[in-house]
C-alpha cells in the first residue's frame, strides 16, 4: 500500500530564510508525487508535481522539489520565504489511481 | 472561471438530518473525487468516479452516497448525520490520473 510521511508537524521560519519541508513516500513503482498548499480556510492549490524526467522540479511561488529515488523522498524547498507562504503544506503520492496525502506540515513565518 | 465549485461553503445541521453537498467542474475532466479533511487537517479520499462510474469507495459508511448525474457533477448525500461527520469536505477532479484540482471545500458542522 502506498503511504506518505511528513515528519515535521510544524515548522517556524523567519521571513527571508530558506525552507525545506520533508516528505518520504512508500510505493512499489515510480510514483507520481505532488506538493499542495492550503491557506487557512481555503482549498488545496498545487505547487508542483513530479511524473518523470528531471528529478528537480520547479513550481509556482518560487518553490522547487527534488525527487530522490534512493531515499524515497520528495522534499520541498524555497530559498527565501515570504510572510504569505504561511500555510499548511501537503505532500501526496498518486498510485493505483488514488491520491494519498501526508499529514501535512504547518508553516509559520516570523518577521 | 471557477474550475471546481462546491455548494454550500458552510453547512450547519442537527444530528440525524440528511444533507447534500454539490460539486461541479468545468475542466472537462473524466474523474471526480470526494475527500474528507478532519479537525487535524488529515485528508482522506472517500470516493472517486470516472465517467459517472464508481471507481474508489474507501470504507466509508453507507450513510454516505455519492451521485454523479453526469461527468461534470459529483454530489455527496449524507443520511442520518452524526457528530463525527463534522469535517471539511473537498471535491476534486482530474484527467485519468495525475494532477487533481480541488474545490474550495464545504465545512460541515453537525450539532
Amino acid at each position: 500500500a502506498q503511504s506518505v510521511t511528513q515528519p515535521d508537524i510544524h515548522i517556524t521560519v523567519s521571513e527571508g530564510a530558506s525552507l525545506e519541508l520533508r516528505c518520504n513516500y512508500s510505493y512499489g513503482a515510480t510514483p507520481y508525487l505532488f506538493w499542495y498548499v492550503q491557506s487557512p480556510g481555503q482549498g488545496l492549490q498545487l505547487l508542483l508535481k513530479y511524473f518523470s524526467g528531471d528529478t528537480l522540479v520547479q513550481g509556482i511561488k518560487g518553490f522547487e522539489a527534488e525527487f530522490k529515488r534512493s531515499q524515497s523522498s520528495f522534499n520541498l524547498r524555497k530559498p527565501s520565504v515570504h510572510w504569505s507562504d504561511a500555510a499548511e503544506y501537503f505532500c501526496a503520492v498518486d498510485g493505483n489511481e488514488k491520491l494519498t496525502f501526508g499529514t501535512g506540515t504547518r508553516l509559520t513565518i516570523i518577521p | 472561471d471557477t474550475a471546481v465549485s462546491q455548494t454550500p461553503k458552510y453547512l450547519v445541521t442537527q444530528m440525524g438530518n440528511d444533507k447534500s453537498i454539490k460539486c461541479e467542474q468545468n475542466l472537462g475532466h473524466d474523474t471526480m473525487y470526494w475527500y474528507k479533511q478532519d479537525s487535524k487537517k488529515f485528508l482522506k479520499i472517500m470516493f472517486s468516479y470516472n465517467n459517472k462510474e464508481l471507481i474508489i469507495n474507501e470504507t466509508v459508511p453507507n450513510r454516505f452516497s455519492p451521485k454523479s448525474p453526469d461527468k461534470a457533477h459529483l454530489n455527496l448525500h449524507i443520511n442520518s448525520l452524526e457528530l463525527g461527520d463534522s469535517a471539511v469536505y473537498f471535491c476534486a477532479s482530474s484527467r485519468e490520473s495525475g494532477e487533481q484540482f480541488f474545490g474550495p471545500g464545504t465545512r460541515l458542522t453537525v450539532l
